[in-house]
C-alpha cells in the first residue's frame, strides 16, 4: 500500500484479556519494526523483523508479548493477559533493508499512525 | 550503547522566527539519522533523512545538518508557522539491519 497501515486505531480492553494489534507495511519493505510510546515517554523498541531472518526480540518487555510476521508482510503483535502498564501507543514502521555493500536508495523509516491501547 | 539527546526539551517562539533544534549522539558510527515530527495523538511523520556520508538535507523551510565526528545534528526551521507546532524527534540507525534509537524530543510551540 501507499503507507503503513495499523489497526485498530484505538483499543480499550479489560485487564487480563488478550489483544492483537495489526500492522500492514509498505509493499516491498522487507524490514518491519514495532515500537511503544507510553504517556510522556520516548519511543521504546519492541521487535524487528527482517526478511526471513530470525526476528530481533530484544525489546519485548515480558513473555506476555509476542509478534509474528506472516509471508514477509503483515505483522501482528499479541499481548496476553494485559496489564494497566501495557497502556500505550503501539507504533509500527517499515523500511527497505539490506545487508551488503553498494547500497542505494532511501532507507528511512515510515511509521503508521499507531494503535492507542488502553487497559482498564 | 548509543544514546541520543535532544536540546531543548521544549521551545516556544513567535511566528516568523527562525529556530534550531539540536540532537547529539554518543556513538558516531551511525548509518543514517532521521528527523521526525509527531503531532499530539498521532504517529510519526518523516521529515528528513541524512545518510552518514552526507552533510545536510533540505526540504522546503527545513534544513538538517549532520556532523558525524562531533556526534551532532541540527534541524533548522525557517520562518516558523503555527502549523509547525509539534514534537520533533531525531533518531539514529547504526547499520543496515538495525533499529532506530530515538532522542526524547523537542516540543515546539509557535505562537501567533
Amino acid at each position: 500500500g501507499a503507507g503503513v497501515s495499523q489497526s485498530p486505531s484505538n483499543k480499550v480492553t479489560e485487564k487480563g484479556k488478550d489483544v492483537e494489534l495489526r500492522c500492514d507495511p509498505i509493499s516491498g519493505h522487507t524490514a518491519l519494526y514495532w515500537y511503544r510510546q507510553s504517556l510522556g515517554q520516548g519511543l521504546e523498541f519492541l521487535i524487528y523483523f527482517q526478511g526471513n531472518s530470525a526476528p530481533d526480540k530484544s525489546g519485548l518487555p515480558s513473555d506476555r508479548f509476542s509478534a509474528e510476521r506472516t509471508g514477509g508482510s503483515v505483522s501482528t503483535l499479541t499481548i496476553q493477559r494485559t496489564q494497566q502498564e501495557d497502556s500505550a501507543v503501539y507504533l509500527c514502521a517499515s523500511s527497505l533493508d539490506h545487508s551488503g555493500r553498494g547500497l542505494k536508495g532511501d532507507y528511512g523509516y515510515t511509521f503508521g499512525s499507531g494503535t492507542r491501547l488502553t487497559v482498564v | 550503547k548509543q544514546e541520543v539527546t535532544q536540546i531543548p526539551a521544549a521551545l516556544s517562539v513567535p511566528e516568523g522566527e527562525n529556530l534550531v533544534l539540536n540532537c547529539s549522539f554518543t556513538d558516531s558510527a551511525i548509518y543514517n539519522l532521521q528527523w521526525f515530527r509527531q503531532d499530539p495523538g498521532k504517529g510519526l511523520t518523516s521529515l528528513l533523512l541524512i545518510q552518514s556520508s552526507q552533510r545536510e538535507q533540505t526540504s522546503g523551510r527545513l534544513n538538517a545538518s549532520l556532523d558525524k565526528s562531533s556526534g551532532r545534528s541540527t534541524l533548522y526551521i525557517a520562518a516558523s508557522q503555527p502549523g509547525d507546532s509539534a514534537t520533533y524527534l531525531c533518531a539514529v540507525r547504526m547499520g543496515t539491519a538495525s533499529k532506530l534509537t530515538f532522542g526524547t524530543g523537542t516540543r515546539l510551540q509557535v505562537t501567533l
